[in-house]
């Protein structure tokens, strides 16, 4: 079965700093990666996706992907109170039709 | 503005009843999903839907079923509930071009306990 792994967390960090959070997937033939946001309570949302090795940046976010090492990253610059949220990645499988989803990653951000 | 349309948000069920979840979506969409999300377990896709009449297994079908006799309707049936398909429901749609930037348009979700 082709998996999307997280560490569910959490992960705390203060008001400002760095947060990071990471996934890492089995199938080799993924080619598309998402993170989405999930505040509790709420439908997920996304956030960014990428397609190609490297690193991708939207404002405060910035995406990495590594696809030698099957690895995925999302970094959260400046974070803030409002970013605390559940993160979860996922990889686009089923012949390029339906999004598999990671546990997901729990971000808590203290003010 | 662009809306996924659940018709329970909170349903409440006898093991062994049949129970329908019904979503409809406004956006002219190909693709719709049933995922379920439960606490550590993340959300799992139960079934896919590529076209009407059209159906995919997801990574846990056994227990439901689905149809999709409307490009708008997507529809989750458990033809005879199990207390361990309480769960929260998640219906989803998205378009099939082949500019898609991956987002996946959620219902709110429909929250069952079977007793």
């Amino acid at each position: 079965q082709k998996e999307v792994e997280q560490n569910s967390g959490p992960l705390s960090v203060p008001e400002g700093a760095i947060a990071s959070l990471n996934c890492t997937y089995s199938d080799r033939g993924s080619q598309s990666f998402f993170w989405y946001r999930q505040y509790s309570g709420k439908s997920p949302e996304l956030i960014m996706f990428i397609y190609s090795n490297g690193d991708k940046e939207d404002g405060r976010f910035t995406a990495q992907l590594n696809k030698a090492s099957q690895y995925v990253s999302l970094l959260i610059r400046d974070s803030q109170p409002s970013d605390s949220a559940t993160y979860l990645c996922a990889a686009l499988h089923q012949a390029g039709t339906a999004l598999i989803f990671g546990k997901g990653t729990t971000l808590s951000v203290s003010s | 503005d662009v809306k996924v349309t659940q018709s329970s948000r909170y349903l409440v069920k006898r093991t062994g009843e049949k129970v329908f979840l019904e979503c409809v979506q406004d956006m002219d969409h190909e693709n719709m999903f049933w995922y379920r999300q439960d606490p550590g377990l993340g959300l799992r896709l139960i079934y896919f839907s590529y076209d009407v009449k059209m159906k995919e297994k997801g990574d846990i079908p056994e227990g439901y079923s689905v149809s999709r006799e409307k490009k708008e309707r997507f529809s989750l049936i458990l033809e005879s509930a199990s207390t361990n398909q309480t769960s929260m429901y998640l219906c989803a749609s998205r378009s099939a071009d082949e500019d898609w930037t991956g987002e996946l348009f959620f219902g709110e979700g429909s929250r069952l306990t079977v007793l």
